[in-house]
């Protein structure tokens, strides 16, 4: 069981709205700095949010992010078939002296 | 813009070491500009961290893996190692670099990242 865990999976249609959920505790998410990552199948992760809800240029605004005392959501809006990916959230836990990933959720747009 | 490209063998027997090394494009290791992390990902699975080292060499790592592992800075290379001692086959995954921008002398997100190279290790 890891100590920041995200649903397996989500699905949406086309131009609708997910949110996916990174649920910690408060040695991580309550007062340390997350990032999100998009995956795509055979590819390495590439930043989407940095600093719990800042966009790296380049990212669209169709993605977002916030915080809620230990639990963190990313949001993305317009879905579009081409954010079918994985998506992680990473964030440091202060008893473990270590970064922490959720396992990870794959996104379906039906 | 700073890449990172990793290497080493693609079959461990286990018991044995395993290698990896980072060459790093475009920046100095010993810039100040990162810290350098290995991040690692079975098949079907999600990322671990493993480990890290700063600009200035001291490294911090992933508690259950503190005990067989050694991460290392060749400045005259530019490049980071990875050395995992003892591997069995829960170490069979695919291992990346990645820089993590140094901000007051903290990191706090993972960009670039390598392309990554899967290690499976098998007898």
């Amino acid at each position: 069981q890891s100590v920041v865990t995200q649903p397996p999976s989500v699905s949406a249609a086309p131009g609708q709205k997910v949110a996916i959920s990174c649920s910690g505790s408060s040695s991580n998410i309550e007062k340390n700095h997350i990032s999100w990552y998009q995956q795509f199948p055979g590819t390495a992760p590439k930043v989407l949010i940095y600093d719990n809800n800042k966009r790296p240029s380049g990212i669209p605004d169709r993605f977002s992010a916030s915080r809620s005392g230990t639990s963190a959501t990313l949001d993305i809006t317009g879905l579009q078939t081409g954010d079918e990916a994985d998506y992680h959230c990473v964030v440091w836990d202060s008893i473990l002296s270590s970064w922490v990933f959720g396992g990870g959720t794959k996104l379906t747009v039906l | 813009q700073v890449h990172l490209q990793e290497s080493g063998p693609g079959l461990v027997k286990p018991s044995q070491t395993l290698s990896l090394t980072c060459t790093v494009s475009g920046d100095s290791v010993s810039s100040g500009s990162y810290f350098w992390s290995w991040i690692r990902q079975p098949a079907g699975k999600g990322l671990e961290w493993i480990g890290r080292i700063s600009p200035t060499g001291s490294t911090r790592y992933n508690p259950f893996l503190k005990s067989r592992l050694t991460i290392s800075a060749d400045t005259s290379k530019n490049q980071i190692s990875l050395k995992l001692t003892s591997v069995t086959a829960a170490d069979t995954a695919v291992y990346y670099c990645a820089g993590g921008p140094n901000i007051g002398d903290d990191y706090f997100w993972f960009d670039p990242w390598g392309q990554g190279t899967l290690v499976t290790v098998a007898s």
